[in-house]
């Protein structure tokens, strides 16, 4: 089945830095990639997600890119602000199908 | 917009017992989940909660300790049967997301059910 490798597993940076975080996936058939962010004490929340036959997504300060070959997909943050500090999990799956979640990247964006 | 809603929000059990969760979700989505969250981990898909038939489970769950109705296409109950203190965690309902004009493939979290068993 599928397996999904997150790291790092804790990032800091200062604000105004950027953060990047890295997936990889065992699973060649998984053609949907989401990434979700969870504050403390709060649901997950979808932030931004990638298909695969697209290489790269952008939504202000967020992006996502995807290298199918390689099967790895990372997220990046610029301009990070302390409102960003929170759990950020990676994900694939086969259309929305049996989604496996990443093991979690605790992000803290310092002041 | 649409709302998910999950009932309890949270709970206290005692070892041995069943805890019913419901899921109920203001318009009538495809697909229907149960997550399972433990202390400080990652999302770990329980079953997929599939309308007027069984729940279609992963490994390491099973009907007996984790059943599932699915009876409509906005409703959704998992029970946690026989708990023990390692079935404490959050429980998350997710929808896909085609009611909020997104696409199938998306999924939005219920806001969750913690459970602690003692």
């Amino acid at each position: 089945g599928e397996n999904v490798e997150q790291h790092p597993s804790t990032l800091s940076v200062q604000e105004g830095d950027s953060a990047v975080i890295k997936c990889t996936y065992s699973d060649s058939a998984s053609n949907y990639f989401p990434w979700y962010k969870q504050e403390l004490g709060k649901r997950p929340q979808l932030i931004i997600d990638i298909r695969s036959n697209v290489g790269e997504k952008k939504d202000q300060r967020i992006a996502v890119t995807l290298n199918k070959t390689a099967k790895h997909f990372s997220l990046h943050i610029t301009e990070t602000q302390p409102e960003d500090s929170a759990v950020y999990f990676c994900a694939a799956s086969m259309g929305g199908f049996k989604t496996i979640f990443g093991a979690g990247t605790r992000l803290f964006v310092k002041a | 917009s649409a709302v998910i809603s999950q009932k309890p929000s949270r709970d206290i059990c005692q070892r041995g017992t069943s805890l019913t969760i419901q899921c109920q979700v203001d318009s009538q989505v495809t697909m229907m989940f149960w997550y399972r969250q433990q202390p400080g981990q990652s999302l770990t898909l329980i079953a997929t909660a599939n309308q007027g038939s069984e729940a279609t489970y992963e490994s390491g769950f099973v009907i007996d300790k984790f059943p599932i109705s699915r009876p409509n296409l906005t409703f959704s109950t998992l029970t946690v049967s026989n708990m023990s203190p390692e079935d404490s965690s959050i429980y998350l309902c997710s929808v896909t997301g085609e009611i909020w004009g997104g696409s199938y493939n998306e999924q939005f979290f219920g806001p969750g059910t913690r459970l602690t068993v003692l």
